[in-house]
């Protein structure tokens, strides 16, 4: 079973605010990436990568930075967290891209005042 | 571009009950299809996958027909339980790089 862990599960900051949302996956899944949830949009992406140093752009990129330290490491930046961000986050992996399966880890709910 | 839409925002049912959610994709291409089921404080789990070589899935009593004609992927169940209630999307796959999800459908499921 893929294990896909987040941290932390919850954050409160302020406009303006900077912010770093972590992920760690221990399986050596190739593939990594950034969601967020919203009520009426489903799960939209963000950013994801298919390896260390690697990032490619998603589908609601404006505000966030990526960056993949590692095979098992996938880091969200909000540099300038805006009330428009106020979202649930996921960090999903997989083997690879195609036809194949993304696990999720749990989410992290953020909060921007 | 590729998208899926789920036009139920909610599902509301008994215990015993059919459940039936609704969901059609747009794409230019074959694409694998997705059921994910979200659990209340948990992410997203696959629940079940069609590829185009295989045009039905079945998991946990839970089942999705590939319909390329209607461009269809509903999710079935022929008797809910109430452990059932959960979040439950539609996604696809293109062969690209990511995957596509419908906006989600809420199942409640009362005792």
């Amino acid at each position: 079973e893929a294990a896909v862990t987040q941290s932390p599960r919850n954050k409160v900051t302020v406009t303006g605010g900077n912010v770093t949302l972590s992920c760690r996956q221990t399986n050596s899944h190739n593939y990594m990436y950034w969601y967020r949830q919203d009520t009426g949009h489903g799960l939209r992406l963000i950013h994801y990568s298919y390896g260390a140093g690697n990032l490619q752009i998603g589908d609601v990129p404006d505000g966030y930075k990526a960056t993949r330290t590692t095979q098992e490491d996938f880091f969200l930046l909000l540099e300038l967290a805006s009330p428009s961000q106020t979202s649930l986050y996921f960090c999903a992996s997989s083997e690879t891209s195609n036809q194949d399966t993304q696990y999720f880890g749990p989410g992290t709910r953020l909060l921007v005042l | 571009g590729d998208s899926v839409t789920q036009k139920q925002g909610q599902v509301t049912l008994s215990e015993d009950d059919f459940l039936f959610i609704n969901c059609t994709y747009s794409t230019t291409t074959y694409p694998t299809l997705f059921w994910y089921v979200q659990y209340p404080g948990q992410g997203p789990q696959l629940l079940l996958k069609v590829t185009t070589a295989n045009n039905k899935g079945i998991s946990r009593g839970f089942e999705a027909t590939y319909d390329k004609g209607t461009t269809s992927f509903h999710l079935q169940k022929a008797s809910v339980q109430e452990s059932d209630s959960a979040v439950y999307f539609c996604a696809l796959e293109t062969g690209g790089y990511k995957v596509v999800f419908g906006s989600g459908t809420r199942l409640l499921v009362s005792p």
